[in-house]
């Protein structure tokens, strides 16, 4: 059965510090992957997406992720995070009509 | 970019009355929409899809005479909760797909935020 796990409930960077933010999927077939970003009382903006290609895509607001189909991630990546950066963020996998996410990784940055 | 626009961001009712949410497609044609609930600190949790011209598709669990969808056209969805409880109140957002583009990702509104008091 198809389904996206991002383990880390909660992760806490310090501002400036590199990010990683984890996310496994379970798909037979090609998966198309995104990372969204949620603010407070807000929708979810894409901040990147996978089709196919070079696996190191390059999203919005200076994010990454690489896919990874032997190890079945597709990992979120920041070299500096800004405070602003502090949300929720979701991985999200589509199956062709389906979209299944993850259940979400909050993000907390520290001065 | 597709743009998805929701109204209203926030709504407070009475217990008892019913109110209605509408999710567009602002600059793209969407055929299919979805509806999400969303719980503090949860994840995404799908209520149904709405098809244009046809009936929606609920998930398991959510009571279609409770959640009335409706798709009359290619830019609009909208979804009236029926004689909304206190338990009715949550967070609510819509997304849709670009049809016309190959692989389109979700398109997010900024979601609804319904309180029934």
């Amino acid at each position: 059965a198809q389904s996206v796990t991002q383990p880390d409930i909660h992760i806490t960077v310090s501002e400036g510090a590199s990010l990683e933010l984890r996310c496994n999927y379970s798909y037979g077939a090609t998966p198309y992957l995104f990372w969204y970003v949620q603010s407070p009382g807000q929708g979810l903006q894409l901040l990147l997406k996978y089709f196919s290609g070079d696996t190191l895509v390059q999203g919005i607001k200076g994010f990454e992720a690489e896919f990874k189909r032997s190890q079945s991630s597709f990992h979120l990546r920041k070299p500096s995070v800004h405070w602003s950066d502090a949300a929720e963020y979701f991985c999200a996998l589509n199956t062709g009509n389906q979209f299944y996410f993850g259940t979400g990784t909050s993000l907390t940055v520290i001065p | 970019g597709a743009v998805v626009s929701q109204h209203p961001s926030r709504v407070i009712c009475k217990s008892g009355t019913s109110v209605k949410i509408e999710c567009r497609s602002l600059d793209f044609q969407a055929t299919t929409m979805f509806w999400y609930r969303q719980f503090p600190k949860k994840s995404l949790m799908l209520m149904a899809t709405s098809n244009e011209g046809s009936k929606a598709t609920y998930e398991q669990g959510v009571e279609k005479d409770k959640f009335l969808i409706n798709h009359a056209s290619l830019t609009l969805s909208t979804l009236t909760v029926t004689s909304a409880h206190p338990e009715d109140s949550s967070f609510y957002i819509c997304s849709a797909r670009d049809q016309g583009a190959h692989n389109s990702p979700l398109h997010f509104g900024n979601g609804t935020r319904l309180t029934v008091t």
